[in-house]
C-alpha cells in the first residue's frame, strides 16, 4: 500500500472487554512498531518487530497486552479485559529496519483512537 | 535500555526567533538520533536525523548538533514561523532498530 494503514480509526469500548488493533505496514518494511501516544503526551514505545526475530516486547505495560505479526506483515495489538486507563491513540510504524540502508526512518499510520468507558 | 529526556516541554517564541531542543540519552551505544514533528490531530513525520559520526547536520532552517561525549543532542530552528508550530520529538537507537523517543516539546510560534 501507499502508508501505513491501521483499523479501526476509532473504538470505543467498555471496561473489560477485549480489542483487537490491526496495521498493515508499507510493503517490503521488516520492522514494525507500536507506540501508545495518551492525549497531549509522548510516544511511549510498546512493542519491536524486526523480520523474523522474537520482538522486543520492553514496553509492554501488563500482560494484559499482546501483540504479534503474521508472515511479516501485518500486525494485531490485542489488549484484553480494558482499563480506562488504556484509553490513548495507540500509533503504529514501520520503517526499512536493518534492510534500511541509509535510511532509518519510520512512517506512522493515522492511530488508532481507544476509548474506554 | 535505552532512556531519552527531552526538554523543555513547552516552548513560546515570537515569529523569526530561533528555537531550541535539547535532548539527552543513555545508552552509550546508541547512533542514530532522529527528529520528528507532530502537527496537531496528525502522524508524526521525520524532519531530521544525524548518526553519530558527525556532529552537526543542516537542512535549511533546521539543524540538529550531537555531543556523544555528554551524550547530548540539540533541534535548532532558526527563523521560525507560525507553520513550526507543533510537538517535536527526540529519539535515539542503535543502528535502526528499537527507537525511543522523548516526551515532546510543544512549539508555539507566535505572529
Amino acid at each position: 500500500g501507499a502508508g501505513v494503514s491501521q483499523s479501526p480509526s476509532n473504538k470505543v469500548t467498555e471496561k473489560g472487554k477485549d480489542v483487537e488493533l490491526r496495521c498493515d505496514p508499507i510493503s517490503g518494511h521488516t520492522a514494525l512498531y507500536w507506540y501508545r501516544q495518551s492525549l497531549g503526551q509522548g510516544l511511549e514505545f510498546l512493542i519491536y518487530f524486526q523480520g523474523n526475530s522474537a520482538p522486543d516486547k520492553s514496553g509492554l505495560p501488563s500482560d494484559r497486552f499482546s501483540a504479534e505479526r503474521t508472515g511479516g506483515s501485518v500486525s494485531t495489538l490485542t489488549i484484553q479485559r480494558t482499563q480506562q486507563e488504556d484509553s490513548a491513540v495507540y500509533l503504529c510504524a514501520s520503517s526499512w529496519g536493518l534492510a534500511g540502508g541509509t535510511s532509518g526512518e519510520l512512517f506512522f499510520g493515522e492511530g488508532s483512537r481507544l476509548t474506554v468507558l | 535500555g535505552e532512556n531519552v529526556e527531552q526538554h523543555p516541554s513547552t516552548l513560546s517564541v515570537q515569529e523569526g526567533d530561533s528555537a531550541v531542543i535539547k535532548c539527552t540519552y543513555s545508552d552509550s551505544a546508541s547512533n542514530y538520533f532522529p527528529w520528528y514533528k507532530q502537527e496537531l490531530g496528525k502522524r508524526p513525520q521525520l524532519i531530521i536525523d544525524i548518526r553519530s559520526n558527525v556532529g552537526e547536520k543542516k537542512d535549511q532552517r533546521i539543524a540538529v548538533t550531537l555531543n556523544k561525549t555528554a551524550k547530548h543532542f540539540s533541534l535548532h530552528i532558526t527563523e521560525t514561523q507560525p507553520e513550526d508550530s507543533a510537538v517535536y520529538f527526540c529519539a535515539a537507537s542503535k543502528g535502526f532498530q528499537k527507537l525511543v523517543f522523548g516526551t515532546g516539546t510543544r512549539l508555539l510560534v507566535s505572529p
